[in-house]
């Protein structure tokens, strides 16, 4: 069946290190998204892409990075310069011509 | 820029009680709106969608929104809860680029 693959499920970062957050969909999409989720604060994007090789900055993408090199594949970097990491990473994407998204389960990552 | 705004952080109602999730948006061209469930430590699952057509639009699990464009709601109903309802709701509108902007949930809780 066609979704799309989030992992890990939970992650753990130590203070001042990086961590790669995995998003791949076999859904034929064009277009990805990467959203964080805190409580009470819905969800914020993070970075896009609506093609390979592009992506665009959303409404928080200090400390966080991506990259796109396959339509496949949307990895996001929280790096350490992102000084509240702690929280839940969503990754959807959607067709060309579609309208809503398709979503991934979601990566939870805790700084210790 | 389009935003949506949900009005109640948390709704509680009885099992078999009408379940109403109130949703208003904000939108410099005709809106794309959506409503999605979220249960815990998952991702977003599509509940229904506006487009263009009819205002009535029919969802998944007994689910319907009303648009209205006159008062910019986009309220999500249900005859009657179930048990299996309880979960966190978000309503999204969509702007440039494709981009989903959400609201800030509403967590519903169906009591005995």
């Amino acid at each position: 069946d066609g979704g799309i693959t989030q992992s890990p499920k939970y992650l753990f970062r130590k203070e001042g290190q990086n961590v790669t957050l995995s998003c791949e969909q076999n859904l034929n999409h064009d277009a990805m998204y990467w959203y964080r989720q805190d409580p009470g604060q819905g969800l914020r994007l993070i970075y896009y892409s609506q093609i390979v090789n592009d992506f665009q900055k959303g409404d928080i993408a200090e400390g966080y990075s991506v990259s796109r090199e396959k339509k496949e594949s949307f990895p996001l970097t929280v790096t350490s310069a992102q000084k509240n990491p702690t929280a839940f990473y969503l990754c959807a994407s959607m067709r060309a011509g579609g309208y809503g998204y398709t979503f991934g389960s979601g990566t939870r990552l805790t700084v210790v | 820029a389009q935003s949506v705004t949900q009005l109640g952080s948390h709704v509680s109602v009885s099992e078999g009680a009408l379940v109403l999730l109130r949703c208003n948006y904000s939108s410099s061209v005709p809106p794309y709106l959506f409503w999605y469930v979220q249960y815990p430590n998952q991702g977003l699952q599509l509940l229904l969608k506006y487009t263009t057509g009819a205002t009535l639009v029919k969802g998944i699990n007994g689910f319907e929104a009303e648009f209205k464009k006159s008062e910019t709601s986009f309220h999500l109903t249900k005859p009657s809860a179930h048990m299996s309802d309880a979960a966190e709701y978000f309503c999204a509108v969509r702007g440039g680029g494709n981009k989903l902007t959400f609201g800030t949930g509403t967590q519903l809780k169906v009591e005995l």
